[in-house]
């Protein structure tokens, strides 16, 4: 049973374009939700992250929102920069537990 | 500062074979996980210590999975009797106690 859902495995935006990446999970306990970039051969980094008491959270190019009733959330970037071309991955924990549960990641491929 | 080092980065071993897996974390960090990632799969809990306490060992496959850490810094991920079941990217992140998972590059096991 997945409890953090990325439906799309891979996206292709052009340069300058908004990308947007979802996320669904089913577990309502989960309170805290993160976004990581992997680079091939390099571990995940975390991008951007957001509390439950929040529906929105920017930082830069980066923007997290966050709708708990559809338990879905969803990565904007904008623009895109051919150097976001990386595989993003969604996680979800519940405040105070230590588990992580992640997401099968979508593959972006900025366009040039 | 030096962020989450693993090595080896590749290793490739014959079925059977026993293989040790290290990582360093940031300095000072209490937390540290392992996580199995398969290929075209997103990162998936082994275990988690906090200093050299393994409070949560539920994530690991099998008895053949041992992980330690303990001196409460450095940990090893030992797989006994290596299975081609057993080859993917082994991720480790150490955390100060937030939220934010710093993660390594990866050991990536071949088991042939």
């Amino acid at each position: 049973d997945q409890q953090v859902k990325q439906n799309s495995p891979s996206l292709s935006v052009q340069e300058g374009r908004i990308s947007i990446l979802n996320c669904d999970y089913t577990n309502s306990m989960f309170d805290y939700f993160l976004w990581y970039k992997k680079y091939p051969a390099e571990g995940p980094t975390f991008l951007i992250s957001i509390s439950s008491i929040k529906d929105k959270n920017e930082d830069g190019r980066f923007t997290v929102f966050l709708n708990k009733s559809a338990k879905h959330l969803s990565l904007h970037i904008v623009p895109s920069q051919p150097g976001d071309s990386a595989v993003y991955f969604c996680a979800a924990t519940t405040s105070g537990t230590y588990k992580y549960i992640f997401g099968t990641g979508t593959r972006l491929k900025v366009l040039a | 500062g030096a962020g989450v080092s693993q090595s080896p980065r590749y290793k490739v071993a014959k079925r059977g074979q026993d293989v040790a897996l290290r990582c360093d974390p940031i300095s000072g960090h209490v937390s540290l996980f392992w996580y199995q990632q398969a290929l075209g799969q997103g990162p998936e809990f082994l275990t988690y210590f906090q200093n050299e306490a393994q409070l949560d060992k539920s994530g690991l496959p099998s008895d053949r999975f041992f992980a330690e850490r303990p001196e409460g810094s450095v940990s090893t991920l030992k797989i006994q009797r290596t299975q081609q079941e057993d080859s993917a990217v082994y991720l480790c992140a150490s955390s100060p106690g937030s939220a934010r998972l710093h993660f390594g590059n990866g050991t990536r096991l071949t088991v042939t």
